[in-house]
């Protein structure tokens, strides 16, 4: 079956642009996350979504950042007004729920570039 | 609060010699601990985790990883290493709902 799949593979923006960052979950997963990954850096916890429940927002780094889940599939990441610190490998993830013994699936992240 | 350290940026071992990553956790309760691997330019991808039970895991690719309660440890092994192992590797711990990633260590293989 297919993976965790993320779109686009990469992108450049320039400074202060918002970007859209798309992921599609394994089918059938109903818990979905977030990560960032800087150069040097482990996986730094953004968000995650577990069904129609309110999302866990406490890793989102600042008011810029914002992520919905369209009818518990499909998640979107938008950064607004972009800054250089925000250049790094975002990945989603997804697992079968949010059980704390659950592996996660990862997708093949998105580099984002800011210039 | 949860937490999970690599002690090591980087391991270089020889092809054919046995390998180590260690990861030492800190957790209030009971951890669940993973082994997660990222091959460059890829997601990454579990390896292998611990629930409970006998405290040897074995995992994909020929890992296999101890679960140390007096010492906190959950290190990563190999009895012989292969070049297409050289990769990052990341280790993670749960306690309720939230997952904790280290840093990662870079494994390199030497041939």
């Amino acid at each position: 079956g297919a993976g965790v799949s993320q779109s686009p593979s990469n992108k450049v923006t320039e400074k202060g642009k918002d970007v859209e960052l798309r992921c599609d979950p394994i089918s059938g997963h109903t818990a979905l996350y977030w990560y960032r990954q800087s150069l040097g850096q482990g996986l730094e916890f953004l968000i995650y979504f577990q069904g129609n429940s309110a999302p866990d927002k406490s890793g989102l780094p600042s008011d810029r950042f914002s992520a919905e889940r369209t009818g518990g599939s499909v998640s979107t990441l938008t950064i607004q007004r972009t800054q250089q610190e925000d250049s790094a490998v975002y990945l989603c993830a997804s697992s079968s729920d949010s059980s704390s013994y659950n592996e996660q699936f990862f997708g093949p992240g998105t580099r984002l570039t800011v210039l | 609060a949860q937490s999970v350290a690599q002690p090591e940026d980087q391991v270089n071992v020889a092809e054919g010699n046995p390998l180590t990553v260690k990861c030492t956790y800190s957790v209030s309760g009971n951890p669940y601990l993973f082994w997660y691997v990222q091959y460059p330019n890829r997601g990454l991808q579990f390896l292998l985790k611990y629930i409970t039970g006998d405290n040897l895991v074995k995992g994909s690719y020929g890992f296999e990883a101890e679960f140390n309660k007096s010492q906190t440890s959950f290190h990563l092994k190999k009895p012989s290493a292969l070049v297409s192992d050289s990769a990052l590797y990341f280790c993670a711990v749960t306690e309720y709902d939230k997952i904790i990633f280290g840093k990662g260590t870079r494994l390199h293989i030497l041939p």
